[in-house]
């Protein structure tokens, strides 16, 4: 079946530009998650959803960046006045409903951003 | 809160041989994951592993979980160069967030 989708795949914009990207799900995933992962470096969590709530925000930089989430669909990480620094593969994934300890989480195919 | 640690952080090695990649932890993981990550790629889940002594198999791949140690071991047997990728370790912490912490990675590649 159909696994994690993301758009854009490749995404370059000016410093101080917003951007917005896009995540799918797996269909009857009620979990999902946004990672970054920074050239050369393991993933740093950033947000999860559970239904359209996020119950843990603890991973977002700074105020610049929110996501929201549509149901149990698609959701938009959004990164306001981007900043070099926000250069990174953005990951998403998701998971079915969350048990005690988590299910296994299944990977989209990331957006490169690069802010120049 | 859970931090993870891999090492190597790379790896360099013929086929044929044997090795192994640790995976240590500092606090109670519920769970512990082994990723695959091709370059330019996105991660591909290997294994799941669920309780102390749980080991699982899948070709030249056996992956390990020591609770007790907080260490996780990914084993590769009679490696072959379509192993060549960089492999991660990931736990979940169980206060309330279902975030994955991830370990730096290995960057192993096999030489033919």
């Amino acid at each position: 079946g159909a696994g994690v989708s993301q758009s854009p795949s490749n995404k370059v914009t000016e410093k101080g530009k917003d951007v917005e990207l896009r995540c799918d799900p797996i269909s009857g995933h009620t979990a999902l998650y946004w990672y970054r992962q920074r050239l050369g470096q393991g993933l740093e969590f950033l947000i999860y959803f559970q239904g359209n709530s996020a119950p843990d925000k603890s991973g977002l930089p700074s105020d610049r960046f929110s996501a929201e989430r549509t149901g149990e669909s698609v959701s938009t990480l959004t990164i306001q006045r981007t900043q070099q620094e926000d250069s990174a593969v953005y990951l998403c994934a998701s998971s079915l409903v969350i048990l005690r300890g988590g299910e296994t989480q299944y990977f989209g195919p990331g957006t490169r951003l690069l802010v120049l | 809160e859970l931090k993870v640690e891999q090492n190597p952080l790379f790896l360099s090695m013929q086929e044929g041989k044997n090795y192994t990649i640790y995976c240590n932890y500092s606090t109670t993981s519920d769970r512990l994951y082994w990723y695959r990550q091709d370059p330019g790629k996105s991660l591909e889940s290997l294994f799941v592993l669920l309780s102390n002594g749980a080991v699982k198999q899948e070709g030249r791949l056996m992956a390990s979980l020591d609770t007790k140690a907080r260490l996780s071991t990914l084993h590769i047997t009679a490696a072959v160069h379509d192993l060549s990728a960089t492999y991660f370790c990931a736990g979940i912490s169980i206060q309330g967030a279902q975030k994955l912490v991830f370990g730096q990675g290995t960057r192993l590649t096999i030489n033919p």
